[in-house]
């Protein structure tokens, strides 16, 4: 399983865009990038998933460069309500074991 | 809402005790999946079944057991209980496997 590392925390305003990063160098070739969101004492939330260049849907956008090595989860013009950990996986389409690692706390403020 | 359900939603009880989680899938979906998550730990993944059979196995320790019933839904048994094992439990689910999950509102398992 590949490893992935992205921010512990990042703060941003409502209204703004917010874009955050994960690493992932030993991608497989057949590895998916994707992303949970995380609220207090709630289950994950599967937000997006891509494979290669540009993935959006009406939650968020996914940016893949053409080396996979790292991606980009955009959250256009976040809410307070986007408070919340968003955690980075990078895993194969028939994986059964997810690693969920520390994800990012991102906090919206008014 | 996800379609998971988890019961109970809390669940205090004392060290040395057993206590069974309940997990029902989404409706159509075959796979089940078990995590913890504490404080100190994070998210961890406990194992997978998948129509029935053990399908993966992750961080579960040998006090705790689980399985999936002929009508899919599942139970996480824990034995034994120490203060550590408190922490919120999650089921997922997804028709076949692989990483789209849905989650479950959680059980909060308190030992005291």
């Amino acid at each position: 399983l590949a490893k992935t590392t992205q921010p512990i925390s990042m703060d941003s305003y409502e209204g703004q865009e917010v874009n955050i990063t994960c690493s992932h160098n030993n991608i497989a070739t057949n590895d998916y990038i994707t992303w949970y969101q995380q609220f207090p004492s709630q289950g994950p939330r599967f937000i997006i998933q891509g494979y290669k260049t540009k993935v959006t849907n009406e939650v968020a956008s996914l940016f893949i460069p053409a080396d996979r090595k790292s991606s980009t989860l955009s959250l256009p013009r976040v809410s307070l309500s986007d408070t919340a950990v968003y955690y980075c996986l990078v895993v194969s389409s028939s994986a059964s074991k997810i690693i969920f690692g520390s994800g990012t706390r991102l906090s919206i403020r008014p | 809402d996800s379609g998971v359900t988890q019961t109970p939603k809390h669940l205090i009880t004392a060290t040395g005790q057993r206590v069974t989680l309940r997990c029902s899938p989404r409706s159509g979906d075959l796979s089940v999946y078990w995590y913890q998550q504490s404080l100190d730990q994070g998210l961890q993944f406990l194992i997978q079944y998948y129509n029935g059979e053990e399908r993966a196995k992750g961080n579960i320790l040998e006090r705790f057991s689980a399985q999936q019933f002929p009508d899919l839904h599942s139970e996480l048994n824990l034995s034994s209980l120490e203060l550590g094992d408190s922490a919120l439990y999650f089921c997922a689910s997804n028709e076949r496997g692989g990483p789209e999950q849905y989650f479950g509102p959680g059980t909060r398992l308190t030992v005291t």
